[in-house]
């Protein structure tokens, strides 16, 4: 039972257009979710991060909302650039700091 | 500020042979998370330590998997005897649980069974 879940395994962008990368959940007492990023042969990267009190953070070019009702979040990222393309991964926890689930990621190709 | 060191990079063991992977966090870093990554899926949380102690280890197969860290600082996981499925990269990460609960990981080691 995966839950939490990445639908689109792959995302192809225009260098310079936003990118939005997608994430659903089925736990409903999920209240802590993050963002990392993983490039090939090296561990995630945390990207941002945001608590169930907020539907929206920012941080730079990567911006996260979250829309509880909907069990779903999904990171932004305006303009997407080359260096942008690597795995993404959602995760949340239940419980601050731990239980921590990932999705299966969704892999982004920033073509120039 | 040195990130999480983990070795070895790679094994290769044919199964029912034993491997142990060891991880060094950030120092200072209370918080130490071992996961374990398949091909094609996110990495699944194995176990997780608060200094020396354990927190969460509801997933970590204990019949096979064993992991500690003594002394809240490196931690080592071993797998005993390893079998086929088992064929993962192993991903050690650590928080420090002050503002927020990013974690930072190691470059992982991937295992082969044979």
């Amino acid at each position: 039972d995966q839950q939490v879940k990445q639908n689109s395994p792959s995302l192809s962008v225009q260098e310079g257009r936003i990118s939005i990368l997608n994430c659903d959940y089925t736990n409903s007492m999920f209240d802590y979710f993050l963002w990392y990023k993983k490039y090939p042969a090296e561990g995630p990267t945390f990207l941002i991060s945001i608590s169930s009190i907020k539907d929206k953070n920012e941080d730079g070019r990567f911006t996260v909302f979250l829309n509880k009702s909907a069990k779903h979040l999904s990171l932004h990222i305006v303009p997407s650039q080359p260096g942008d393309s690597a795995v993404y991964f959602c995760a949340a926890s239940e419980y601050y700091g731990q239980n921590f689930v990932f999705g299966p990621g969704t892999r982004l190709s920033v073509l120039p | 500020e040195a990130g999480v060191a983990q070795s070895p990079r790679y094994k290769i063991i044919e199964k029912r042979q034993s491997v142990a992977f060891w991880c060094n966090p950030i120092s200072g870093h209370a918080t130490l998370y071992w996961y374990q990554q398949i091909l094609g899926q996110g990495p699944k949380l194995l176990i997780q330590f608060q200094n020396n102690g354990v927190v969460d280890d509801s997933q970590l197969p204990k019949d096979r998997f064993s992991a500690e860290r003594l002394k809240g600082v490196d931690s080592t996981l071993k797998i005993q005897p390893a079998k086929l499925e088992d064929s993962a990269v192993y991903l050690c990460a650590s928080s420090s649980q002050g503002t927020s609960y990013e974690q930072y990981f190691g470059p992982g080691t991937r295992l082969t069974v044979t």
